[in-house]
């Protein structure tokens, strides 16, 4: 069992399509992050969330952080075929340096 | 600047050979983080370095997994001997110190042992 569960593990749409991925724990963390990973490369930080509650926007982008820290959702508007890849999320529980990953949500934006 | 270096980008040996993996990080980042990636288990962490010391290796498979940073621009992972359950994307990632939970990633070494 995971300790992050992220849902959906795969989703396909169209271009120009919402979207919204979901990140879910028993436990809390303090602090989440959310990677990009594209074929043949290495995860990309997009964005980090510390505080319960908090909302932070990258262009298309909407990361949401819930209020018990235990949560976190990601949501594209108008999703581009440069979206395609696998979004992960992680959390750290210590304030340390270890993080722990979830499973992984592979996203398919179709021309 | 240059961002994590890893090398081979691809390894292909066969079973009880010897495997060693390299990693240098970005210059300035204190603590270091090597990663295994598979489809079953995905993303997982075997082992990090603060400060070029070893701090958690409690992901380190077993005995025939080993890392070394002899300093801070050079870290290595070693498999010997390997066998074909350690076929696997092997990622290094660096940080910061004092923000420790914003880790950058290699690209990614990808090793298939037959």
């Amino acid at each position: 069992t995971q300790l992050l569960e992220q849902s959906p593990q795969f989703l396909s749409i169209q271009e120009g399509e919402n979207l919204t991925v979901y990140c879910n724990s028993s436990s809390v963390f303090s602090s989440l992050q959310w990677y990009r990973q594209e074929p043949g490369e290495g995860p990309v930080l997009l964005v980090t969330v510390v505080t319960g509650g908090e909302v932070k926007k990258l262009k298309r982008l909407t990361f949401q952080f819930g209020d018990a820290r235990k949560d976190s959702s990601l949501h594209i508007t108008a999703a581009q075929t440069g979206d395609t890849g696998l979004y992960l999320c992680a959390g750290d529980k210590t304030a340390g340096n270890k993080l722990t990953f979830g499973g992984g949500t592979r996203v398919l934006v179709k021309p | 600047d240059a961002g994590v270096i890893q090398s081979p980008r691809h390894e292909v040996t066969e079973m009880g050979q010897e495997v060693t993996l390299r990693c240098k990080p970005i210059s300035g980042h204190n603590s270091l983080f090597w990663y295994r990636q598979t489809m079953m288990r995905g993303l997982e962490l075997l082992i990090y370095f603060n400060n070029n010391v070893p701090i958690d290796d409690s992901g380190m498979p077993e005995d025939r997994f080993s890392a070394k940073m002899p300093n801070a621009s050079f870290s290595t992972l070693k498999i010997q001997p390997s066998e074909p359950r350690d076929s696997a994307v092997y990622f290094c990632a660096s940080s910061l110190w004092d923000i420790p939970y914003e880790q950058y990633f290699g690209p990614g070494t990808r090793l298939t042992v037959t």
